[in-house]
């Protein structure tokens, strides 16, 4: 099983839509998790870490932390074409350990 | 000002040649890290380094040598250079890294293939 697991996408949404992205994890002792984004050919680029249960909100998006389910989300409201990227799961350990990413295309 | 920097950008080299990638931090951090992204975009941590002490070595060929010459500096020495090495290398730095809420601030990658 790997540490952390995502969907591969692509995910497809059109514009104005939200965009869902989902991330589990196998260490039931991991405390810290982040979503990085990654264009094309870019470096990742940190959107939003999070550490508690619940929902944390910022701008147009909301990270959702289940630590009873080991599940992590990104939710990315009024998607805009610009969003689209690798969306990258990842969880704090000795290091970062990353999901192998969910690919988001928004469609004009 | 660029926070982490890696030199070069793009690397293309034979099969059997030694190469090095170098980084720099300007963000005062005291760790630094090698990740490999391979061509299904799995970025994975080589090595860490704590003030230039090596604190994380995952199971890397020992082709591959960090070194770390002061806390702002980590380079990355590949000897006898394979097909299977070609990806994309990013540097990394973050500070405090025992603490649940610190993040990694990434280089602009290296992308090195074998030919």
């Amino acid at each position: 099983q790997k540490e952390v697991e995502q969907n591969s996408g692509p995910l497809s949404v059109p514009e104005g839509a939200i965009a869902s992205l989902n991330c589990t994890y196998s260490d039931r002792g991991s405390q810290s998790f982040f979503w990085y984004r990654q264009y094309s050919g870019k470096s990742p680029e940190l959107i939003m870490s999070i550490y508690s249960n619940g929902d944390k909100e910022d701008g147009r998006f909301t990270a959702q932390l289940n630590k009873a389910s080991q599940y992590v989300s990104l939710l990315i409201r009024d998607s805009q074409p610009s969003d689209s990227a690798t969306y990258l799961c990842a969880v704090k350990r000795r290091a970062l350990t990353f999901g192998s990413g969910t690919r988001l295309q928004v469609q004009p | 000002d660029t926070a982490v920097s890696q030199t070069p950008k793009y690397l293309v080299t034979q099969m059997g040649n030694d190469k090095s990638i170098k980084c720099e931090q300007n963000l005062g951090h005291d760790t630094m890290y090698w990740y490999k992204q391979d061509s299904k975009k799995f970025l994975k941590i080589m090595f860490s380094y704590n003030n230039k002490e090596l604190i994380i070595n995952e199971t890397v060929p020992n082709r591959f040598s960090p070194k770390s010459p002061d806390k702002a500096h980590l380079n990355l020495h590949i000897n006898s250079l394979e097909l299977g090495d070609s990806a994309v290398y990013f540097c990394a730095s973050s500070q405090y890294p025992w603490r649940d809420n610190t993040e990694a601030f990434f280089g602009q990658g290296t992308r090195l293939t074998v030919v």
